[in-house]
């Protein structure tokens, strides 16, 4: 079974400075999917990044960038230039790809709370 | 505009009464799951369901019943067998494609007297 652990419960960051999250995962398959999702005070799920497994090169979306490390099973957010609207709880996720007559499905950690600090 | 319902927002019941928990989604996805998150816990995966008339018990299904008569419908029942169902509920849907990304609805809390 997989499992994604984030360890650190609360961050704090400076307007406009940089933050990283930490995530770890454990699998023993080579093909899968990683996601960071965003939860603010509105409790909305919202999806930030995702990256392939399969792809060596680390995604980005705007000020929000992953550092993906296969070998170590790491996968970090990194949040640029950090806005007060940034504030929410962050959680990891992990997930198979469908393979014909199974089923996937995500497998989240239990989430960091961030606060940005005007 | 597509997106996903949950209603009601909040939720009270008194113990031992089951409650029903509505989650509709106009995006024409396939897959429809529920989540139950509590404080320090993150999202846990209570059933999902790929297709109508299909549906699979995810990790804590235990005191959970579920039904899919409709593409567009995934109803989740908190029965009265379910020891602590106080939680904020979390419905989602995705497309069957091979990265499968998870659209979620505003959450439903539960809370019982």
């Amino acid at each position: 079974a997989q499992t994604v652990t984030q360890s650190q419960p609360e961050m704090s960051v400076q307007e406009a400075e940089t933050v990283t999250l930490s995530c770890t995962y454990d699998t023993s398959e080579s093909n899968y999917y990683l996601f960071w999702y965003k939860q603010p005070p509105s409790r909305q799920m919202i999806l930030v990044i995702r990256q392939e497994a399969y792809k060596q090169q680390n995604a980005t979306e705007n000020r929000f960038s992953v550092n993906f490390q296969k070998a170590a099973k790491s996968f970090s957010l990194k949040i640029s230039d950090s806005q007060l609207g940034d504030t929410a709880m962050y959680f990891c996720a992990f997930m198979s790809p469908i393979l014909t007559g199974a089923n996937s499905k995500l497998t989240f950690g239990k989430g960091i709370t961030l606060s940005v600090r005007p | 505009d597509g997106g996903i319902t949950q209603s009601p927002k909040y939720l009270f019941r008194k113990e031992g009464q089951n409650v029903t928990l509505s989650c509709e989604q106009n995006l024409n996805h396939d897959a429809m799951y529920w989540y139950r998150q509590d404080p320090g816990q993150g999202l846990r995966l209570i059933y999902y369901s790929q297709i109508v008339n299909d549906f699979q018990k995810g990790d804590i299904a235990e005191g959970y019943s579920v039904s899919r008569e409709k593409k567009e419908s995934f109803p989740l029942t908190v029965t009265s067998a379910q020891k602590n169902p106080t939680a904020f509920y979390l419905c989602a849907s995705s497309p069957l494609t091979s990265y499968n990304e998870q659209f979620f609805g505003p959450g439903t809390r539960l809370t019982v007297l």
